[in-house]
């Protein structure tokens, strides 16, 4: 069973700080890894994408891979109280168009 | 931007009843993708749809269940029979070829079997 690992949480944050959500993913063969943000009772909605080793930067959103280690994480800085929500991790074999497999997903609460 | 819209937001049907899910994915999309949610747990796979037929399925999708793309912009979700079990938040999904983007989620169908 190819799964997607993440803590569920919560994990509270004061305003203005550095989140920090972390992922890990046991199918090798996945190529592309997924940041999705849920509210409570609505849809998944994407934030980031990445498919490349390294740091990817949107606002105030990096997202970072490590595929040696298997490992996703995505960052949130100057976090604000909107941004308290389940953040959920995911991870596609060969891009946007197969399936996606998510993880539980971790619970963010920003403290104002 | 573009949306993808589901109908209705909330189905109640009984158990042994059809319900079917009605989502109208965006229209620049080719794939098309239904995904569940029992609450409190993790999104999962049902299936995807690429030209007019199934491009893979997960356990989830038993005979029961059913997919439909009867004309060029609905795309349906049938489940027979139902059971208990399959009260779930229901969503589709839909996304063009480029693999860098992930899906787009339609809103969802909260469907509760009594």
């Amino acid at each position: 069973q190819k799964e997607v690992e993440q803590n569920s949480g919560p994990l509270s944050v004061p305003e203005g700080a550095i989140a920090s959500l972390n992922c890990t993913y046991s199918d090798r063969g996945s190529q592309s890894f997924f940041w999705y943000r849920q509210y409570s009772g609505k849809s998944p909605e994407l934030i980031m994408f990445i498919y490349s080793n390294g740091d990817k930067e949107d606002g105030r959103f990096t997202a970072q891979l490590n595929k040696a280690s298997q490992y996703v994480s995505l960052l949130i800085r100057d976090s604000q109280p909107s941004d308290s929500a389940t953040y959920l991790c995911a991870a596609a074999r060969s891009g946007g168009y197969q399936k996606v497999t998510f993880g539980t997903g971790t619970k963010l609460q920003v403290i104002p | 931007e573009p949306e993808v819209t589901q109908t209705p937001s909330h189905q109640v049907t009984q158990m042994g009843q059809e319900v079917i899910l009605r989502c109208v994915p965006i229209s620049n999309h080719l794939y098309f993708y239904w995904y569940r949610q029992i609450l409190g747990q993790k999104v999962e796979f049902l299936v995807s749809f690429y030209n007019n037929e199934i491009s893979e399925k997960s356990e989830i999708f038993d005979d029961r269940f059913s997919v439909e793309r009867p004309d060029g912009s609905n795309f349906t979700l049938k489940i027979r029979s139902t059971k208990l079990e399959d009260s779930a938040m229901y969503f589709c999904a839909s996304s063009d070829r480029d693999p860098y983007y992930g899906y787009t989620f339609g809103s969802g169908t909260r469907l509760t079997v009594v």
